[in-house]
């Protein structure tokens, strides 16, 4: 069972705005910044958010990240037949010093 | 180009052991704390161990602490991970990444290897 949880799903048609959300503690996401990926399985994940709220280069801006309390969500604008994808969050947890991953939401494109 | 290739992955029985590596290229690879992730069939990402630039600080999930361990050779730009009384719930995909900074808290995975499959099986 992960220390983040995510709905296991979402989905929109193209063009639609689709949010995930991922839900955590004090510990983590309450005091450290929240990471999201981005994964086709048999690929390497890719990152998409780092540090709460900003894309690493070459991340479109359909894409984007926030925060309050211990709660964190992934916003996905625009949505294209490309976003289909595994989504996961990710923080560094204070008492289990390591991080910990949420349990990943499929984004299915209509 | 920052890349990360693992390899070392197998069937292997439980019980057993397997050593994962991982080759690094295209960074400074002793600026950088590096770990690996994992993904079994059918479930999601799963952190497996950290280690610093330098090789002397390590952690661990508690699904494989004192099972696994993880070390480096800044000297050859290698990452490794020895695993010992493996169970049937380590059959995974291991990937190795590479993290933005020297530590751990507030820093990302910006690089990531295709991973190694790990079947652990009799």
């Amino acid at each position: 069972q992960s220390v983040l949880t995510q709905p296991p799903s979402a989905s929109g048609t193209p063009g639609q705005r689709v949010t995930v959300s991922c839900s955590g503690s004090s510990s983590n996401i309450g005091s450290n910044p929240v990471n999201w990926y981005q994964h086709l399985p048999g690929t390497a994940p890719k990152p998409l958010i780092f540090k709460t709220n900003q894309r690493p280069s070459g991340v479109p801006d359909r894409f984007s990240g926030s925060k309050s309390g211990t709660s964190a969500s992934l916003a996905i604008s625009g949505l294209q037949s490309e976003d289909e994808a595994d989504y996961y969050c990710a923080a560094w947890d204070d008492s289990l010093t390591g991080y910990v991953f949420g349990s990943g939401t499929k984004v299915t494109v209509l | 180009d920052v890349q990360v290739v693992e390899s070392g992955g197998g069937l292997v029985q439980p019980g057993g052991s397997l050593r994962l590596s991982c080759a690094a290229s295209g960074f400074v690879y002793g600026n950088y704390a590096m770990s690996w992730v994992r993904q079994a069939p059918g479930k999601g990402l799963e952190w497996v161990s950290v280690v610093s630039r330098f090789g002397g600080l390590a952690y661990y999930a508690d699904s494989v602490k004192g099972r696994f361990t993880i070390s480096r050779d800044n000297s050859r730009n290698t990452l490794s991970l020895q695993m010992n009384s493996l169970r049937a719930e380590d059959t995974a995909v291991y990937h190795c990444a590479k993290h933005t900074g020297s530590t751990w808290g507030d820093n990302w995975f910006d690089s990531w290897g295709p991973g190694t499959l790990v079947t652990v099986s009799s």
